[in-house]
């Protein structure tokens, strides 16, 4: 079966400017989590969404939001981009939850110049 | 709330050596444990986890962990490795009947060498 599929793989944004990522989940799954992976930091936790609803959130600022459609794909947003807002954009997907096992996607490597 | 350390940043060893990857958690409360490997270029793959019972788990491509309460650690064997195995992996825990976010660590580095 397909995988988890993040669009798109690579992006370049100046700073200031807001973009959104995609994700489409493995086919069932109805939870969608997002992390943020740097160098410096590891992979820190943004939110999860579950059934449309955000079941979770994690310690970022309102600049970052996402949302998830009825057929379980997600998208996130970040506006007013900053410098250190550089990072691999991960997605991942689970039947019902972290618990299960998530599947990751390949990430969007997102550069602010 | 609940942090993972790994205990070592990079892990070099020769193609057919045993490895250990060290993980210690903390967490008031039980706790689900797993471990994930990324190859370069790729999002993370689960290689295996615990959730209850016996505490030595079995998981993909040959690797196992074992559940040590008492340590609050999880740490990641393979009796032989291969230079496929060259990548870097991390241990995460999330908490029983909690959010059930994921947390990571920092990730180690294995690298296999001929």
């Amino acid at each position: 079966k397909a995988g988890v599929t993040q669009t798109p793989r690579y992006l370049i944004k100046t700073r200031g400017q807001q973009v959104t990522l995609s994700c489409s989940p493995i086919s069932g799954h109805r939870s969608v989590s997002w992390y943020q992976q740097t160098p410096g930091q590891g992979l820190q936790f943004l939110f999860e969404y579950f059934s449309e609803t955000q079941r979770n959130k994690g310690n970022f600022p309102g600049r970052f939001s996402g949302r998830q459609f009825s057929n379980s794909r997600s998208e996130m947003n970040v506006s007013t981009l900053e410098l250190g807002d550089s990072a691999l954009y991960l997605c991942a997907s689970s039947l019902e939850g972290s618990n299960y096992g998530y599947t990751f996607g390949s990430g969007t490597r997102l550069t602010v110049v | 709330a609940q942090s993972v350390t790994q205990l070592d940043s990079q892990v070099p060893v020769f193609e057919e050596a045993p490895v250990e990857l060290r993980c210690n958690y903390s967490s008031s409360v039980s706790v689900y444990l797993f471990w994930y490997v990324q190859y370069p270029n790729q999002g993370l793959q689960l290689l295996l986890k615990y959730l209850s019972g016996s505490t030595l788990v079995k998981g993909i491509n040959g690797f196992e962990a074992e559940f040590n309460k008492s340590q609050t650690s999880f740490h990641l064997r393979k009796p032989s490795v291969h230079i496929s195995d060259t990548a870097e992996y991390f241990c995460a825990v999330s908490s029983q009947g909690g959010s059930e976010k994921l947390v990571f660590g920092k990730g180690t580095k294995l690298t296999v060498n001929p």
